[in-house]
């Protein structure tokens, strides 16, 4: 099956502070997606993006397909950025998850 | 996108028992799946909700332990049978609001606890 990595599996930034996150895929894929879950265990959508860049705010993602990797840019991190990155690939509707990046923001 | 709201958000119950958990969509989507969170892990597919048939199990999980139901295009439950400690996770639900459109939404989640 898909194999999906994702880098740095934590992540201690000021605020203020960028930040890169980034996902490697085994296999050529239909669905890319990048959520962040809350300390409540809510998945917000942030990125669906299979190929290209695409801005929201202080966040960026690009996902070059032919290499089979996504990044994740943080601008300007604030404490309520911290939570749990998840990376997520798909094929025929199915999501496989990386295991995920915790970031913390410290003020 | 969708608007999913799932039942109970938490529950803690004794080993043994069982929960049938709730999804609910407030419009008709194509495909629904179920999601299980362990503590501190990613998330692992359970299966796929199908509707008016039986659902399409992932390995490592079978019907007799999750059963699934979904009968019409806006409504799952998912229920976790003859708990353990090792069941207490997070369930989620998600969808793909319809055809030919990838991007996959999530419900808030079932937190459950098993003792």
């Amino acid at each position: 099956g898909i194999q999906v990595e994702q880098s740095p599996p934590d992540l201690i930034l000021q605020e203020g502070a960028n930040s890169t996150l980034r996902c490697n895929f085994s296999d050529s894929v239909n669905n890319l997606q990048w959520f962040h879950q809350n300390p409540w265990g809510q998945l917000i959508n942030l990125f669906y993006i299979p190929s290209g860049t695409k801005q929201n705010g202080r966040l960026s993602a690009t996902t070059v397909a032919t290499e089979r990797y996504s990044l994740l840019y943080i601008s300007s991190s604030q404490t309520t950025d911290s939570g749990v990155y998840f990376c997520a690939v798909g094929k025929g509707g199915k999501l496989i998850f990386g295991q995920g990046t915790e970031l913390s923001v410290k003020p | 996108s969708a608007v999913i709201s799932q039942k109970p958000s938490r529950d803690i119950c004794q080993r043994g028992t069982s929960l049938t958990i709730q999804c609910q969509v407030d419009s008709q989507v194509t495909m629904m799946f179920w999601y299980r969170q362990q503590p501190g892990q990613s998330l692992t597919l359970i299966a796929t909700a199908n509707q008016g048939s039986e659902a399409t199990y992932e390995s490592g999980f079978v019907i007799d332990k999750f059963p699934i139901s979904r009968p019409n295009l806006t409504f799952s439950t998912l229920t976790v049978s003859n708990m353990s400690p090792e069941d207490s996770s997070i369930y989620l639900c998600s969808v793909l609001p319809r055809a030919g459109y990838n991007e996959q939404f999530f419900g808030p989640g079932t937190r459950l606890t098993v003792l």
